[in-house]
């Protein structure tokens, strides 16, 4: 089984709707990352959260929100989705440092019509 | 504000070769810096990791050098093969101990 997965995988949704992403890890890490992808711009961390109660925006956090259920889980909110917001949003964990490799889920194709 | 360029959005090299990628980065000091590979539809998977104190790394057909006075990381593939195609993405340490990723750079390995 993966060890970082994501839901739903694909997701076709209109504008104005509240969406939300899952991401769930059996890595036991702490560390959990939101990402989002645009071709020719690499990713852009959106929000991080090094631990349940420890949660932190990112480059572009206007726009989402984000809940750590608990430490294997890392929701990812748009409350009124938008055409700008059709992306390709990975998740990520890492251990604690000096282990600073993340490890990424497969990702979530949003579009926003 | 910090920033992270790829110096090509694609590279195309024949098998055999070694291929250089190169990642420049401003306005900041990171305490380490990382490189990923993706292939298209997939998330990044790690590859290798560099401190600052470090001024080069291997692994296998992989090095990577880590210049501070240059602000810049060369990540080198000697014997390339085709199925090193792949988008290469470097990422440097942010300032609040996150991660930012240049855009990448596409390489080609033709046969």
């Amino acid at each position: 089984d993966a060890d970082v997965t994501q839901t739903p995988r694909n997701r076709i949704t209109k504008t104005g709707k509240r969406i939300m992403l899952e991401c769930s890890q059996t890595k036991g890490h702490d560390r959990m990352y939101w990402y989002r992808q645009d071709p020719g711009l690499g990713l852009q961390l959106i929000y991080y959260s090094f631990d349940v109660k420890d949660i932190n925006k990112g480059e572009i956090s206007d726009g989402y929100s984000v809940s750590r259920q608990a430490q294997a889980k890392f929701s990812l909110s748009l409350e009124s989705a938008i055409p700008n917001q059709t992306a390709l949003y990975f998740c990520a964990t890492s251990d604690l440092p000096p282990a600073n490799e993340q490890f990424f889920g497969p990702g979530t194709r949003l579009t926003v019509l | 504000s910090q920033k992270i360029e790829q110096n090509s959005e694609a590279l195309n090299i024949q098998e055999g070769k070694t291929a250089t990628l190169t990642c420049n980065y401003t306005n900041y000091s990171p305490a380490y810096l990382q490189w990923y590979r993706q292939d298209p539809g997939r998330g990044p998977v790690f590859l290798l990791l560099i401190r600052e104190n470090e001024k080069e790394k291997r692994k296998e057909r992989l090095k990577v050098t880590f210049d501070t006075t240059l602000k810049q990381s060369l990540f080198h593939i000697t014997a390339s093969q085709p199925a090193d195609s792949a988008t290469y993405l470097c990422a440097p340490r942010g300032n609040n101990n996150d991660m930012r990723f240049g855009a990448g750079t596409r390489l080609t390995v033709k046969p």
